[in-house]
């Protein structure tokens, strides 16, 4: 199994208050990924990162903030969490493709959110 | 932008039988990458298999094979001798082939929940 960590694994909190997801790798992969899984409407991306410092935006990135100061590492922020964050969040990482070639993106075990 | 569609939300299958589980998908691209995710309930997320546009020839992976109608834009997943082992939800997923800068990112459909009967 690709080297993926997730914490927490679970967390739950209140309305309005910060939250930050940690992702954390061993494979010193160049892509990092944060997808939210909702019944009804599959993974859906929110950010993603090609390097350290270089981030970008997903279809749901809204209401977050990612950051990735170390390769191995993409924390995910929620600044004021909502009841529609509730949700479970998977973090996943690629190796760079190149030139077309394919590289499988490896998931990590997932975090479970709830926002009372 | 790519969109990925799973009608079935849903399907049951007697164990040992065969069930075909449906996906389609939009894009203007010529070049991509489609795959099949299984997740249990365990939530891990597990590549079944994967199929690459510019291949006429089916994937296969042991019991898992797809059928792959790059002109109708459908990609759908067979599995045959049905386990218990393969209750789960099952996603198609999208991704451009070049690489770089945003193209690696996976477009995923609804999922369909499959149901083996013993």
């Amino acid at each position: 199994d690709a080297g993926i960590t997730q914490s927490p694994r679970h967390k739950v909190t209140e309305t309005g208050t910060p939250v930050t997801l940690r992702c954390h790798q061993t494979e010193n992969h160049r892509y990092m990924y944060w997808y939210r899984q909702d019944p009804g409407h599959g993974l859906r991306l929110i950010h993603y990162s090609y390097g350290v410092k270089d981030t970008d935006k997903g279809e749901v990135s809204d209401g977050y903030s990612v950051s990735r100061s170390k390769t191995e590492d993409f924390l995910l922020t929620l600044e004021s969490a909502t009841s529609s964050q509730t949700s479970v969040y998977f973090c996943a990482i690629s190796e760079s493709s190149g030139q077309g070639l394919y590289n499988e993106q490896f998931f990590g075990p997932g975090t479970r959110l709830t926002v009372l | 932008a790519q969109t990925v569609t799973q009608s079935q939300p849903e399907m049951s299958v007697q164990e040992a039988e065969t069930v075909t589980l449906s996906c389609t998908y939009d894009t203007s691209e010529s070049d991509y990458y489609l795959f099949w995710y299984k997740q249990p309930p365990s939530r891990q997320m597990i590549l079944v298999i994967r199929q690459e546009a510019y291949k006429q020839q089916n994937a296969t992976e042991n019991r898992f094979s797809v059928n792959f109608q790059k002109a109708a834009k459908s990609f759908s997943l067979k599995i045959s001798d049905s386990q218990l082992g393969d209750a789960a939800m099952y996603f198609c997923a999208y991704r451009a082939r070049l690489g770089g800068f945003g193209n690696e990112k996976l477009t995923f459909g609804t999922g369909t929940r499959l149901t083996i009967i013993p």
